[in-house]
């Protein structure tokens, strides 16, 4: 089973500045690598996949990046609809697991 | 415009029953991979089950294996989930997922969540 850690739990930003978030992962995934956001009462919704491809419709200031065990979302400037909650995701084997998430909450 | 409608979700004992259902549109469902994942109260994301595209290989996480059975009917677009023996652990919103390939690939799309409570 390949455990996800991420990294901070939380992290506390200012609208405007940069974020960045860390997923490492306990065995290699290749680039089966995903991150998804959730807003509070919400769905989670897919921003990143591949590691580095952002989803349809996702803005510019999401990138992803990394490889093998150690993954990185940076958000260039946080808008304050990017407050929210981010997991990672292996998808290279089963079980499919989810890193424990980091909250990104305002400065 | 890609739909999941989960539904079938609500207040069951524990040792009992209950079977979500999904209902999919805007795309065709024959040709992708779908899965059911949860989140219990303040928690994370857990994935429960995964069923490919036609419904031959089917995968479970160790926590429902032998309790959960997925199911899918391609003929009317809807995903099942048949939840048997439920424990108070169980209790989580339910999401039915679109996976992006026919076997496997990360969570395209994900419906709204369907809530289970497992409490006497």
């Amino acid at each position: 089973e390949i455990v996800m850690t991420q990294s901070p739990a939380t992290l506390s930003v200012s609208p405007g500045e940069r974020a960045t978030l860390s997923c490492r992962a306990s065995l290699g995934v290749s680039g089966y690598l995903a991150w998804y956001q959730q807003k509070p009462g919400q769905a989670p919704r897919l921003l990143i996949y591949g590691a580095s491809t952002r989803a349809t419709g996702i803005p510019a200031r999401f990138s992803g990046s990394g490889s093998g065990t150690e993954f990185t979302l940076t958000i260039s400037s946080l808008q304050s609809e990017d407050f929210a909650v981010y997991y990672c995701q292996q998808y290279n084997r089963w079980p499919l697991n989810f890193g424990g998430g980091t909250k990104v909450e305002i400065k | 415009e890609v739909r999941l409608v989960e539904f079938g979700g609500g207040l069951v004992q524990p040792g009992g029953s209950l079977r979500l259902s999904c209902a999919a549109s805007g795309f065709t469902f024959s040709d992708y991979a779908m899965s059911w994942v949860r989140q219990a109260p303040g928690k994370g994301l857990e994935w429960v089950s995964t069923a490919t595209a036609n419904g031959d290989i089917t995968t479970f996480a160790d926590a429902v294996k032998g309790r959960f059975t997925i199911s899918r009917d391609n003929s009317v677009n809807t995903l099942y989930l048949q939840m048997t023996s439920l424990r108070t652990e169980d209790t989580a919103v339910y999401y039915c997922a679109k996976r992006s390939t026919a076997v496997n690939g990360h969570f395209e799309y994900w419906g709204q969540g369907t809530l289970v409570t497992v409490s006497s």
